[in-house]
């Protein structure tokens, strides 16, 4: 079975400084797809990057990175030069790349900027 | 582009009660999602559609809750009778296809059950 962990609930970190939100899966599907998802005080889920597990190159968008890490099963965000519209809940999700599967979500690590 | 459309955004009802909730998914998305977020927890999915048929329902208390997409386009969740667990925001979102594709979900109904 598929299985997301998130051991952080929650994480501070000061503006401008980097920050890493920690994510591992269990999956025994050689094909599949990690995200990661930002959840804002207003409930929407707003996908922030992907990474295929054939990906070579850890997957960037802006100033979110993935640490993808297959063998030990990882696929840490880092936020670099955090701002204060980064406090907000964050999700990673895993889904298989195959027809009629759905994400599954860890518990979600919430992020608090200070400045 | 308009998003993933939900209503209503709150909800409050008694248990026992029946609650329905709508989505409007991105236009041109064949693959619809319902999923269940409870406090302090991510997002389980409850039901998967494709065009109008299920792919997905394991998930879904079929004693209590049912879910259609008619003409493959808008759905309805809905409740009957409702639990004091069923307390939670229920996010709607689509994709063009299922598989490898991102899925855009919309700002969720938030349902309390007193």
């Amino acid at each position: 079975a598929q299985k997301i962990t998130q051991t952080q609930p929650g994480m501070f970190v000061q503006e401008k400084e980097a920050v890493t939100l920690d994510c591992t899966y269990d999956t025994s599907d050689p094909s599949y797809g990690l995200f990661w998802y930002k959840q804002p005080s207003s409930g929407e889920m707003i996908f922030l990057i992907y990474q295929g597990s054939y990906d070579q190159q850890n997957a960037t968008e802006g100033r979110y990175s993935l640490n993808f890490q297959k063998a030990r099963k990882s696929a840490n965000l880092v936020i670099s030069a955090s701002q204060l519209g980064d406090s907000a809940m964050y999700f990673c999700a895993m889904r298989a790349n195959q027809a009629g599967t759905a994400l599954i979500f860890g518990k979600g690590t919430t992020l608090s900027v200070s400045s | 582009e308009a998003g993933v459309a939900q209503s209503p955004r709150y909800k409050i009802i008694e248990k026992r009660q029946s609650v329905a909730f709508w989505c409007n998914p991105i236009s041109g998305h064949a693959t619809l999602y319902w999923y269940q977020q409870i406090l302090g927890q991510g997002p389980k999915l409850l039901i998967q559609f494709q065009n109008n048929g299920v792919v997905d329902d394991s998930q879904l208390p079929k004693d209590r809750f049912s879910a259609e997409r008619l003409k493959g386009v808008d759905s309805t969740l809905k409740i009957q009778p409702a639990k004091l667990e069923d307390s939670a925001v229920y996010l709607c979102a689509s994709s063009l296809l299922q598989g490898v594709d991102e899925q855009f979900f919309g700002p969720g109904t938030r349902l309390t059950v007193l």
